[in-house]
């Protein structure tokens, strides 16, 4: 089946650097790959629709400048969280649709990223 | 205004106990709707998920769900839990013909006493 792997699994990070996230379609081409956000004990909130060779499509109230996001290939999206501070900390986790229709999205394993 | 909402955060069971998860969402249109299970450590995994047709819809490991358009909800089932059942449950819809775009629950966290 399909499947979406999320690099790395967690982050430690200083308050005020960056922190880059990959998100990869390992067996299949995801044109459309959805990044979200779960605070402890908390749901899933979307954050951003990243579209392969197009801007990302953001959510209200997310930040397109704190959270850049760049899906330069079919299988490859990146989550770069820009100047880092403590309240970024979070599970970050993405999910991919297949060219056919994102009728069934396959998520990857997540990552925690920790900001000191 | 698009919404997802589980009524129960934290639910304990003792092993071969029903189960039944409610989950009720907010949307005018005509929905997808998706029950997600997250175990300790692990990533979300697909339970089951009803597009149309009968609503009444089964997935894996024994469990089931019913879509009711009437009360809005789209409830998980199922008949006798293990301890192996222990996990994080999300529900989620998804605006038909949308790409891709879930909504979440709040989610259910099941906790399966041996």
């Amino acid at each position: 089946g399909a499947v979406v792997s999320q690099h790395p699994s967690r982050v430690i990070c200083k308050s005020g650097t960056s922190v880059k996230i990959e998100c990869r379609s390992l067996d299949f081409q995801a044109t459309t790959m959805f990044w979200y956000r779960q605070f402890p004990k908390q749901s899933l909130m979307l954050m951003a629709t990243s579209n392969e060779g197009s801007k990302a499509t953001y959510e209200q109230g997310v930040e397109k400048d704190k959270f850049l996001i760049n899906h330069a290939s079919l299988t490859l999206s990146t989550l770069t969280v820009t100047s880092a501070h403590p309240e970024d900390s979070s599970f970050y986790i993405c999910s991919a649709g297949t060219p056919s229709g994102a009728n069934v999205l396959t998520f990857g394993a997540g990552s925690r990223l920790t900001v000191l | 205004a698009q919404s997802v909402s589980q009524h129960n955060h934290h639910v304990i069971l003792s092993e071969a106990a029903s189960l039944e998860l409610g989950c009720n969402y907010s949307y005018g249109g005509t929905v997808n709707l998706f029950w997600y299970v997250q175990y300790p450590g692990q990533h979300l995994q697909l339970l089951l998920k009803y597009f149309s047709g009968d609503p009444l819809v089964k997935g894996i490991k024994g469990f089931e769900a019913e879509f009711i358009k009437s009360k809005f909800s789209f409830n998980l089932r199922k008949p006798s839990v293990q301890w192996s059942d222990t996990a994080e449950y999300f529900c989620a819809l998804r605006p038909s013909g949308n790409t891709g775009k879930l909504i979440f629950g709040q989610g259910t966290t099941l906790q399966v006493k041996p």
